[in-house]
């Protein structure tokens, strides 16, 4: 079946270092998206991007970085410079731009900084 | 930007009974799409129902359905027959014409009482 697969489910990351949470999707969608979602402030979008090779910054994109070296793969990189990790991360795709197509999401990460 | 704005966090109803789930947006844009997601305990973001700016009659998905008032930038979610595996967080969300990304709400958590 096809679907988003983002890896892992928790993730514990030390002060100082970077992680990387991966998103692999099978659905041949031309756009992905970092979302991150906090208790009562919804999804805010981290990164998105269209194409291959082409990525954009979202609302909170500081202390976060991606690459889209192929259409089914957008890894999200949490850096130090990034002051409040703890969060839930979920990550989307869309077949394209057109109004109508909703998003397909993974079942998300769970980071946590100890 | 675009914000929209659910102004329940939480709200309850009882097994087999009706609950409405409140949202308004704002928007300068002339064409766009509403979707209602929700979330259950497991995370996984799920598509619930959609509805187009241009049409006037309200969209409908077996028992959920929505009350889209384009002039009063209002789009509400009725649930009928309320199950329990309603219970979750639902989220409405804005997609325009002007961007690729989605706009959320900051969610509201549903309860359904055995």
């Amino acid at each position: 079946d096809g679907g988003i697969t983002q890896s892992p489910k928790y993730l514990f990351r030390k002060e100082g270092q970077n992680v990387t949470l991966s998103c692999e999707q099978n659905l041949n969608h031309d756009a992905m998206y970092w979302y991150r979602q906090d208790p009562g402030q919804g999804l805010r979008l981290i990164y998105y991007s269209q194409i291959v090779n082409d990525f954009q910054k979202g609302d909170i994109a500081e202390g976060y970085s991606v690459s889209r070296e192929k259409k089914e793969s957008f890894p999200l990189t949490v850096t130090s410079a990034q002051k409040n990790p703890t969060a839930f991360y979920l990550c989307a795709s869309s077949i394209g731009a057109a109004l109508y197509y909703g998003y397909t999401f993974g079942s998300g990460t769970r980071l946590t900084v100890v | 930007a675009q914000t929209v704005t659910q102004s329940q966090p939480e709200m309850s109803v009882q097994e087999a009974e009706t609950v409405t789930l409140s949202c308004t947006y704002d928007t300068s844009e002339s064409d766009y799409y509403l979707f209602w997601y929700k979330q259950p305990p497991s995370r996984q973001m799920i598509l619930v129902i959609r509805q187009e700016a241009y049409k006037q009659q309200n969209a409908t998905e077996n028992r959920f359905s929505v009350n889209f008032q384009k002039a009063a930038k209002s789009f509400s979610l009725k649930i009928s027959d309320s199950q329990l595996g309603d219970a979750a967080m639902y989220f409405c969300a804005y997609r325009g014409d002007t961007g690729n990304q989605f706009y959320f709400g900051t969610g509201t958590s549903l309860t359904v009482i055995p």
